[in-house]
């Protein structure tokens, strides 16, 4: 069964802490994206990776780090430097970067304690 | 100029009824617009999308006209129902380089019984 896992669904992140939100595909996709959804408002990209180990920086991406070791995998660091962390959290790939279509993840949602 | 306006932020009608979002943008080099249909705690799906050499395009109930000259395209979903109640969101994106997706602010629909 193809798709696109995020996990957790619901994390909780202390002042001062960094967490990591998971991504994994097994679309055989090239490329990934990070966005982050707040409510009432569009997605806004924060990181996306072409090919493995490249990625470039979106819209909004300071306080966020990423990693792009393995084709499958593309994980998100919230950082402590991200002031304003509560969000829905969308991870999406695309079969290559110039592929139009993308397919989303169903979300990680991030608290602040 | 990279913006895509949508409207409008909620909707409700009623079931059997006609439901039209609308989205305008400015940059003439946008050649690809999706529609995406969101459930709540979900990621989005990819709906319908359109290319700027036709009008219009149906897939079911789903219709999206597109007017290249007033730079707007607008999602119709007919016979509305109950299971459409979602956040829709339009979004477009140009060829060549990094098909960035820019998204509208999205679309919350409520269908009643």
């Amino acid at each position: 069964d193809g798709g696109i896992t995020q996990s957790p669904k619901y994390l909780f992140r202390k002042e001062g802490q960094n967490v990591t939100l998971s991504c994994e595909q097994n679309l055989n996709h090239d490329a990934m994206y990070w966005y982050r959804q707040d409510p009432g408002q569009g997605l806004r990209l924060i990181y996306y990776s072409q090919i493995v180990n490249d990625f470039q920086k979106g819209d909004i991406a300071e306080g966020y780090s990423v990693s792009r070791e393995k084709k499958e995998s593309f994980p998100l660091t919230v950082t402590s430097a991200q002031k304003n962390p509560t969000a829905f959290y969308l991870c999406a790939s695309s079969q290559r970067a110039l592929q139009e279509t993308q397919y989303f993840g169903p979300g990680t949602r991030l608290l602040v304690l | 100029q990279q913006q895509v306006k949508q409207s409008p932020q909620s909707l409700i009608v009623q079931k059997g009824g006609i439901s039209i979002i609308n989205c305008a943008y400015e940059n003439t080099a946008f050649d690809y617009f999706p529609w995406y249909q969101q459930f709540p705690g979900k990621g989005p799906a990819l709906l319908i999308a359109i290319r700027p050499d036709v009008s219009e395009k149906k897939e079911g109930r789903f219709t999206i006209s597109f007017n290249k000259s007033a730079k707007q395209f607008s999602l119709h979903i007919m016979d509305s129902q109950p299971g459409d109640s979602a956040t829709y969101f339009c979004a477009a994106s140009m060829s060549g380089g990094y098909n960035k997706l820019i998204f509208g602010a999205g679309t919350r629909l409520a269908v009643h019984p």
